[in-house]
């Protein structure tokens, strides 16, 4: 089975520019999570998309959003680029999501700078 | 405010021994507690979780130990190898928190051959 995949690997854009993030869970997945993570903070959770259907939010500013497509896949979009949204950000994906107790699969992570 | 903390930032420990790290946190209404595993260039990768009804869980060389009481876990692996260095995240999550993933800082853990 072919895992998460997230494209592009690595991104470089400039303040005030937006950007689009694209996640491929894995086949028959259903939940896709979106993870932020900086130096010294962790992955800190950003928001859950399940069936089509944003399910659970962090603590992040509107200028975060996100969806998800009929079969799955997922895009993380970041409008207004502060140099602070520089961070990896990960996908996970998983059967049933945070209903449960199911294991999350993470992708490799789309590295963004903000110059 | 941080509700899962891991204090040490990193951890190096001589190939065949015994590597411990601990993970706390603040929240008593988590329920579920996870560690995941990260390489460089890598998305973390789950290798052992632990229910709050129990105090111990066991998958090969790695345990985890949790003290309810305290809010304290911490992960066992023995023996340790040059390939477990990684950066080790500690997770919780509680039905009542909507069964997010809330992740500490992680470790740097580095075996030493």
């Amino acid at each position: 089975k072919a895992g998460v995949t997230q494209t592009p690997r690595y991104l470089i854009k400039t303040r005030g520019q937006q950007v689009t993030l694209s996640c491929s869970p894995i086949s028959g997945h259903r939940s896709v999570s979106w993870y932020q993570q900086t130096p010294g903070q962790g992955l800190q959770f950003l928001f859950e998309y399940f069936s089509e259907t944003q399910r659970n939010k962090g603590n992040f500013p509107g200028r975060f959003s996100g969806r998800q497509f009929s079969n799955s896949r997922s895009e993380m979009n970041v409008s207004t680029l502060e140099l602070g949204d520089s961070a990896l950000y990960l996908c996970a994906s998983s059967l049933w999501g945070l209903t449960s107790t199911d294991t999350q699969y993470f992708g490799p992570g789309t590295r963004l700078t903000v110059l | 405010d941080q509700q899962v903390k891991q204090n040490s930032p990193s951890l190096s420990v001589q190939e065949g021994r015994i590597s411990i790290l601990n993970c706390d946190y603040t929240n008593s209404m988590f329920d579920y507690f996870l560690w995941y595993k990260k390489y460089p260039a890598e998305g973390p990768t789950f290798l052992i979780s632990i229910s709050s009804i129990k105090d111990k869980n066991e998958d090969g060389r790695f345990t985890v130990f949790l003290n309810k009481s305290a809010k304290h876990l911490s992960l066992h692996i023995v023996p340790s190898q040059p390939g477990d260095s990684a950066v080790y995240f500690c997770a919780a999550s509680g039905k009542e928190y909507g069964n997010k993933l809330v992740f500490g800082a992680g470790t740097i853990l580095r075996v030493k051959s």
